[in-house]
């Protein structure tokens, strides 16, 4: 049970930004939300990650809903290289309470069109 | 920093032989995870170590399975014996606070 939604896939054009939706709609108030993505043939990498509000890095950024019941990550300007499979993950830190937290689910597959 | 390290990177074996993976977690990291990725079932964790002690084994398939690490730098994942639904790509990931986790490249396992 990944304790969140997100679509199987999505597809956008190059340097167009996007907007990948995760529901979880049964977080818990120290729930943080993270993003990996994985390149094809390659590890998780982290992208993100925020409890409450809006966070920004130079990867993307992470729009979390007032009611903590979904978040969208946002990648401002797509490239080819962003084409990947984006996973959404609620969870906990790791401190003894189990690994709930750390299942990935199936993930969004974002496609980049040229 | 060469960041997380597995070997080896592929590994072709016969069913009921040994499989021992590895992993040389980044310097510093108090956490080390290992994962199991196949197409059905997506990214499973199997295990996660907090300094060196095992936290939660709860995703360990079944006694065939074993992970141990005996120092900071080092941990194994050991299949014995293997069996051909053990074929999977194998991740490790360290993490300095349990928080943002960086996995390595991974392990193709093939068990025949």
């Amino acid at each position: 049970d990944a304790k969140t939604t997100q679509p199987n896939s999505m597809e956008s054009n190059e340097e167009e930004p996007v907007h990948l939706p995760c529901n979880h709609s049964t977080i818990s108030g120290t729930d943080y939300i993270h993003w990996y993505r994985q390149l094809p043939s390659q590890g998780p990498e982290y992208v993100i990650h925020g409890l409450t509000s809006n966070v920004n890095n130079r990867m993307a950024s992470l729009a979390i809903a007032e009611d903590r019941k979904s978040s969208t990550l946002i990648l401002h300007r797509a490239t080819l290289r962003d084409a990947a499979v984006y996973y959404c993950i609620r969870g906990d830190k790791y401190s003894g309470g189990g690994a709930d937290g750390l299942t990935f689910g199936k993930g969004t597959h974002l496609i980049i069109q040229p | 920093d060469a960041g997380v390290i597995q070997s080896p990177r592929h590994e072709v074996t016969e069913m009921g032989q040994e499989v021992t993976l590895r992993c040389k977690p980044i310097s510093g990291h108090d956490y080390l995870f290992w994962y199991r990725q196949t197409m059905m079932r997506g990214l499973e964790l199997l295990i996660y170590f907090n300094n060196n002690v095992p936290i939660d084994d709860s995703g360990m398939p079944e006694d065939r399975f074993s992970a141990k690490m005996p120092n900071a730098s080092f941990s194994t994942l050991k299949i014995q014996p293997s069996e051909p639904r053990d074929s999977a790509v194998y991740f490790c990931a360290s993490s300095l606070d349990g928080d943002t986790q960086y996995f390595g490249p991974g392990t193709r396992l093939t068990v025949l």
